[in-house]
């Protein structure tokens, strides 16, 4: 999975609690995404890193937020979890300035009740 | 908005027979990626497409890439069984992919003895 770790891999959850899902890299990549995904819709970006500090929306990002406070870590938060938000999130990270394939985690199976 | 449309979404083919999957992208960009999900896993890289023109083999597996009319092709030789998988094409847009790519709704192939 090219050097790259999300945790956990399997959770279950309450609707209204905030979840924290962590994606680790050891390529030190600038660039760094999560992405959902749902049957019938492939995968949909939720939000973007391209540096410490740095981040911004992608397609999906109401009730997400995220976090990079250092090169190897994006957390990806569910302020208050939601049925609609039970997924498969997968992270994803590339080089060459963002421009270079984009290798992905095992994913992190949410399931929220 | 960059729309990117797979066809067919679902491909029940037998062994030994040549298919092809389409990817249509909305919005000009210099590159298409395709990958492959195999159930429960993550994504895998298999072609990079960078310019017009452009034709990559692997095995079975030959993707071609015409900026001009927006299309990628994927197109399997004497299917095996061990193809059996989800294929996803993903266009980054204009923005080079730094800011996440777009990805189809994935074609599920069932490759059958």
């Amino acid at each position: 999975d090219a050097g790259i770790t999300q945790s956990p891999r399997h959770k279950v959850t309450e609707t209204g609690t905030p979840v924290t899902l962590r994606c680790h890299q050891t390529e030190n990549h600038r660039y760094m995404y999560w992405y959902r995904q749902d049957p019938g819709h492939g995968l949909r970006l939720i939000h973007y890193s391209y540096g410490v500090k740095d981040t911004d929306k992608g397609e999906v990002s109401d009730g997400y937020s995220v976090s990079r406070s250092k090169t190897e870590d994006f957390l990806l938060t569910l302020e208050s979890a939601t049925s609609s938000q039970t997924s498969v999130y997968f992270c994803a990270i590339s080089g060459t300035g963002g421009r270079g394939i984009q290798y992905f985690g095992a994913g992190t199976r949410l399931s929220v009740l | 908005e960059l729309k990117v449309e797979q066809n067919p979404l679902f491909l029940s083919m037998q062994e030994g027979k040549n298919y092809t999957i389409y990817c249509n992208y909305s919005t000009t960009s210099d590159r298409l990626y395709w990958y492959r999900q195999d159930p429960g896993k993550s994504l895998e890289s298999l072609f990079v497409l960078l310019s017009n023109g452009a034709v990559k083999q692997e095995g079975r597996l030959m993707a071609s890439l015409d900026t001009k009319a927006r299309l990628s092709t994927l197109h399997i030789t004497a299917a095996v069984h061990d193809l059996s998988a989800t294929y996803f094409c993903a266009s980054p847009g204009v923005g080079g992919g730094a800011d996440g790519l777009t990805f189809g709704k994935g074609t599920h192939l069932i490759i059958q003895p």
